[in-house]
This record gives C-alpha cells, sequence and structure tokens, in this order.
C-alpha cells in the first residue's frame, strides 16, 4: 500500500502564478519529511527538511509546512518561474539517520508555461 | 563538481543480457544506495551499502546484485535483463547520522531500457 500519497499529480501554471503543493502519509514513525526537486533528467535535490510536530520552513520562493498530527505537508512555491518546472517529490523518513528508511512519494510534475 | 556520478548515462540492452550500472561518489559518506523510479510510483530502494564490501537487501531486490568495491564505488549488476527492468535507476549517497537528518545526495540517473 502507498505510504505517501502526493497531490495533484500534474498542476500547469503560468510564470508568476503561485501554486500549491500537498503531500499526506500514513508512514509511522514520522521523523522528518522532505521535498525534493527533480528536474527532467536529472537527480534529486533537496529543497527543504521539516522536522517538528508542526514545522514550518522557508527557503527563498519555497515555503513548506508539515502537521504530524494530520499527516500532512504542503509545498507552496511562490511567483513561479519557467524554471520552476520539474517534479517535486514528497520523502518521509521514519528515523533521523541512514538506519531508517525513506518512503518516497509518486511526486508532482509542475509545468510553468510563459 | 558533482559528488555523486552515474555511468552509463543511456543504456539499451536485450533480454537476457547483463548489465553493469555504475556509480562513484566524492563526498565521503559511509552510505551509497540504488533505487529504481517508474512512472506512477515513488523510488523504490533496491541495494543498499554502509561500506566497502558490505551490502543489505532493499525492497525490490529481484533479479538485481550489487557489489561496493570502495567507499567510493556501487555497482548495480542484472546479469539476466528482463523487460520488467526497464527503468530510471538512481544512485544516491549519505552519511549514517549528520545535522541534516542523514540527507541522501543523488547522482543524475541512468535509463535503462531492456527489449
Amino acid at each position: 500500500k502507498t505510504q505517501v500519497e502526493q497531490s495533484p499529480q500534474s498542476l500547469v501554471v503560468r510564470q508568476g502564478e503561485n501554486c500549491v503543493l500537498q503531500c499526506n502519509y500514513s508512514v509511522t514513525p514520522d521523523n522528518h519529511l522532505r521535498w525534493f526537486k527533480q528536474d527532467t533528467g536529472k537527480g534529486l535535490v533537496s529543497l527543504t527538511v521539516l522536522v517538528d510536530q508542526k514545522d514550518k520552513t522557508s527557503n527563498g520562493r519555497y515555503s513548506a509546512t508539515l502537521d504530524k498530527d494530520a499527516k500532512h505537508s504542503t509545498l507552496h512555491i511562490t511567483a513561479t518561474l519557467l524554471d520552476d518546472t520539474a517534479t517535486y517529490i514528497c520523502v518521509v523518513g521514519d528515523r533521523g539517520s541512514a538506519l531508517g528508511r525513506l518512503h518516497f512519494g509518486a511526486g508532482t510534475q509542475l509545468i510553468v508555461i510563459p | 563538481e558533482a559528488a555523486v556520478t552515474q555511468s552509463p548515462r543511456n543504456k539499451v540492452t536485450v533480454t537476457g543480457g547483463n548489465v553493469t550500472l555504475s556509480c562513484r561518489q566524492t563526498n565521503s559518506h559511509n552510505y551509497m544506495y540504488w533505487y529504481r523510479q517508474d512512472t506512477g510510483h515513488g523510488l523504490r530502494l533496491i541495494h543498499y551499502s554502509y561500506g566497502a564490501g558490505n551490502l543489505q537487501i532493499g525492497d525490490v531486490p529481484d533479479g538485481y546484485k550489487a557489489t561496493r568495491t570502495t567507499q567510493e564505488d556501487f555497482f548495480l549488476l542484472l546479469e539476466l535483463a528482463s523487460p520488467s527492468q526497464t527503468s530510471l535507476y538512481f544512485c544516491a549517497s549519505s552519511d549514517a547520522w549528520g545535522e541534516n537528518y542523514a540527507e541522501q545526495f543523488f547522482g543524475p540517473g541512468t535509463r535503462l531500457t531492456v527489449l
């Protein structure tokens, strides 16, 4: 059973618009949650990691929230750019070290059009 | 400088063929991982290693072998490739611990097609 569900599967926005990506999970324990950006034909690059019961992070135009009670996270992208076109992947770690396992979502494909 | 490199970037083989995918990391990390990525699925762990000579089985190991020859080098072997192994393969490395929750650093991927 898929333990990390992302929505929407794909999203098209115009350059300059804001967008919100969702991640719901059932992983237990949920030590931390990380958002990755995957450009087409490239590897995954970490955008941010959330760790607290109710957490918020900000990294430039990217901001994220985590609510461990609801097992839910959001990734907000503000004033999208063409270079934001990518797949965004939500990953939940069940421990804070390499002794744990990572649980990957299937990703949201974001397309930014002029 | 790219810290995790993979070769080849693209590979086409036939059913029953023998394929080796290579990964090298210059992060001085102990842990290295092989994943496969398929449409509609999250990345799935094939094998991983916590040091030279060590190998641990992941979640989808059937049909795959792996070998960690040095701290830097991790290889994935498909000895009798099947069309179901057509996929995008990623290698990653991480510290065991570290401040950033053992963040994994990914290579650029190898696209394998088995005809």
